[in-house]
């Protein structure tokens, strides 16, 4: 069955970086699309970033574009989300999600999630 | 961007009732709309594609139209395991946006 198991959360100060993984399992993992996607506490839901299947496109919502990046390794069934220059208001759980296909747009599939607290 | 509407932001019902929520896109989405469930600490469930494509597994009970940038998500009869919040997500365009959700909770 399908698997996205996110790690790399915790607590950082406000500047400072923090990279994210999702392990995938269950699924041809080079065949779809991939997604980060935030829900600060008591919030709704965030779209961040999406990685085309084959790594060849990337896009990003405004709030983290020039400071996250996206990005995985079809060899290892990961994929990754580099935080840099944290703040405040992206204290959320991050959860990984698995696009209907190779860059369709929408998630059949998330992970539980994993806590990120921007805090001093 | 997109902006995505919701309304109510929250309803009480009773098993059995049916309930609509409502979706408003900003700008035209086509039918690029999918929906979501998502149950305290709990990650959200898919539900939907394309205004009206289910995902395999989704009860008959859910239904769901479009008329313009209207979107419609309609339980026919609710259930207890219904009980949640749901969300709209346009996927036509970049930066791909949710609705900020609806709550269903027990009347």
């Amino acid at each position: 069955q399908v698997q996205l198991v996110e790690s790399g959360g915790g607590v950082v100060q406000p500047g400072r970086s923090l990279r994210l993984s999702c392990a995938a399992s269950g699924f041809s993992f080079s065949s779809h699309g991939m997604h980060w996607v935030r829900q600060a506490p008591g919030k709704g839901l965030d779209w961040v970033a999406v990685v085309w299947y084959d790594g060849g496109n990337k896009f990003y919502a405004d709030s983290v574009k020039g400071r996250f990046s996206i990005s995985r390794d079809n060899s290892k069934n990961t994929m990754y989300l580099q935080m840099d220059s944290l703040r405040a208001e992206d204290t959320a759980v991050y959860f990984c999600a698995r696009d209907y296909g190779q860059g369709a747009g929408y998630f059949d599939y998330w992970g539980q999630g994993t806590l990120v607290t921007v805090s001093s | 961007d997109i902006q995505m509407t919701q309304s109510p932001s929250s309803l009480s019902a009773s098993v059995g009732d049916r309930v609509t929520i409502t979706c408003r896109a900003s700008q035209p989405v086509s039918s690029w709309l999918a929906w979501y469930q998502q149950k305290p600490e709990q990650a959200p469930k898919f539900l939907m594609y394309t205004t009206s494509t289910f995902q395999s597994g989704v009860p008959s009970r859910f239904s769901a139209s479009r008329s313009g940038t209207d979107f419609t998500l309609t339980i026919s009869s609710l259930q207890p395991e219904d009980f949640a919040t749901y969300y709209c997500q346009q996927y036509n365009t970049f930066p791909f946006t949710f609705g900020p959700g609806t709550k269903v909770d027990i009347k």
